[in-house]
């Protein structure tokens, strides 16, 4: 399978800060996927972007497939942003399944 | 509203018995999935449906079991086999091809 690596482990940030989360992956891929799991265990899709760069809102996301990683940008943070940030990739070999990394544990303090 | 429902939200489950999760989607979508996550932990599948009658073992499959007789419906049976079923259990479907996938909301299970 690939292996998904993501960093750092956890953030501790002021409400107003920015922050950059990195996804490493060890194979090419034709699915990547950003997810936020909040306090109640929801995950919540952010992204699917296998390549290019994606904005949302304040959250915007970019993967350089020819270099195996992806980053999650998180602009003017919110307390409501605080949760476990997962990438999840698959090289499409076996159509869909998805390799997590271990999350970034992001803490937004007001 | 499409969306995925996984039933119920937390579940005990005594020494020697199984107990059977739910997962229905309304998305029309054709592959679901079974995901288990452990504390501090990303997730890790334990089986996966293309198909209805069709299922493929994931990477932690010992200690389950599945079915898949309605393209809507796709039922995770923990059984007494799995000695640590102590976990959070997500579901999720996507079409087939490079799509997205998307999660139902868990079962918590644990051990009394």
């Amino acid at each position: 399978g690939i292996q998904v690596e993501q960093s750092p482990p956890d953030l501790i940030l002021q409400e107003g800060a920015n922050s950059t989360l990195r996804c490493n992956f060890s194979d090419s891929v034709n699915n990547l996927q950003w997810f936020h799991q909040n306090p109640w265990g929801q995950l919540i899709n952010l992204f699917y972007i296998p390549s290019g760069t994606k904005q949302n809102g304040r959250l915007s996301a970019t993967t350089v497939a020819t270099e195996r990683y992806s980053l999650l940008y998180i602009s003017s943070s919110q307390t409501t942003d605080s949760g476990v940030y997962f990438c999840a990739a698959d090289r499409g070999s076996t159509l869909g399944r998805l390799y997590f990394g271990r999350g970034t544990q992001l803490t937004v303090w007001p | 509203d499409g969306g995925i429902t996984q039933s119920p939200k937390y579940l005990f489950r005594k020494e020697g018995q199984n107990v059977t999760l739910s997962c229905e989607q309304n998305l029309n979508h054709d592959a679901m999935y079974w995901y288990r996550q452990d504390p501090g932990q990303g997730l890790r599948l334990i089986y996966y449906s293309q198909i209805v009658n069709d299922f493929q073992k994931g990477d932690i499959a010992e200690g389950y079991s599945v079915s898949r007789e309605k393209k809507e419906s796709f039922p995770l049976t923990v059984t007494s086999a799995q000695k640590n079923p102590t976990a959070f259990y997500l579901c999720a479907s996507s079409p087939l091809g490079y799509q997205p996938q998307h999660f139902g909301d868990g079962t918590r299970l644990s051990i009394l």
